[in-house]
C-alpha cells in the first residue's frame, strides 16, 4: 500500500531563511510524487511533479524537490522564503503502475509552513 | 471563470438533515474525486469516478453517497447529517491520458453540523 509521511506538521523559518519541508513515501510502483500548496480558504493547488524525468524538479514561486529513490524522499526547499509562502503544504503519492489506466493519490497529513518577517 | 466549481462554499445545517454538495468541472476530464479535510489529518477520499458508469469508495465512505450525473458533474450525499462530518470537503478531477494522476482540487465547501 501506498502511504506519506510528512514530518513536522507544524514549520516556522524567518523571511529570507531556507525553506525545507520533508516527505517520505512508501510505494509498490516507482512513484509519481506531487507538492500541493493550501492558502488560506482557497483549495489546493499544484506547485511541482515528479514523473520519473530529473530528479530534481522545479516548481512555481522558486520551490524545487528532489526524488531520493534510495531514501524514500522527496523534500521541498525553497532557498529563500517569502511572507507570501506561509501555507499549508502537502505531499501526495500516486500508485499507478507504469502503463496502467488506474491509480489514485495518497495524501500526507500536511504541514502548516509560518514565514515570520 | 474556475475550471472546477463547487457549491455550495459554506453550509450550516443541522444533525439529521440530507444535504448535498455540488461539484462541476469545464477541464474535459474523466476523472473525479471527493475529498474531506479535518485539521491534521490532511486529506481522506471519500469515493472517486473514473467514468460516469465508474463509482468507487475511498478510505472513509460511510455516511456518505454520490453521484456521477455527467462527465462534468459529481455530486456528494450526507443522507443524515451528523456533527463528526463537519469539515472541508474538496473536489477535483483528473485526466486518465496525462499517465501521472495529476489531480486539480475546486475552492472547497466548508460544512458545519449542528
Amino acid at each position: 500500500a501506498q502511504s506519506v509521511t510528512q514530518l513536522g506538521s507544524h514549520v516556522s523559518v524567518s523571511e529570507g531563511a531556507l525553506v525545507l519541508l520533508r516527505c517520505n513515501y512508501s510505494s509498490s510502483v516507482p512513484p509519481y510524487l506531487f507538492w500541493y500548496v493550501q492558502y488560506p480558504n482557497q483549495g489546493l493547488q499544484l506547485l511541482l511533479k515528479y514523473t520519473s524525468a530529473a530528479t530534481l524538479v522545479k516548481g512555481i514561486n522558486g520551490f524545487e524537490a528532489e526524488f531520493k529513490k534510495s531514501e524514500t524522499s522527496f523534500h521541498l526547499t525553497k532557498p529563500s522564503a517569502h511572507m507570501s509562502d506561509a501555507a499549508e503544504y502537502f505531499c501526495a503519492v500516486s500508485d499507478r503502475p507504469r502503463g496502467s489506466t488506474l491509480g489514485r493519490l495518497y495524501f500526507g497529513r500536511g504541514t502548516q509552513l509560518t514565514v515570520w518577517p | 471563470d474556475a475550471d472546477v466549481t463547487q457549491t455550495p462554499r459554506n453550509r450550516i445545517t443541522k444533525t439529521g438533515k440530507r444535504i448535498m454538495l455540488e461539484c462541476s468541472q469545464t477541464k474535459g476530464h474523466d476523472r473525479m474525486y471527493w475529498y474531506r479535510q479535518d485539521p491534521g489529518l490532511g486529506l481522506r477520499l471519500i469515493y472517486y469516478s473514473f467514468d460516469v458508469k465508474d463509482i468507487n469508495k475511498g478510505e472513509i465512505s460511510d455516511g456518505y453517497s454520490v453521484s456521477r450525473q455527467a462527465q462534468a458533474k459529481f455530486s456528494l450525499s450526507l443522507e443524515s447529517a451528523i456533527p463528526n462530518q463537519t469539515a472541508l470537503y474538496f473536489c477535483a478531477t483528473s485526466d486518465t491520458g496525462t499517465a501521472t494522476d495529476t489531480q486539480y482540487f475546486g475552492p472547497g465547501t466548508r460544512l458545519t453540523v449542528l
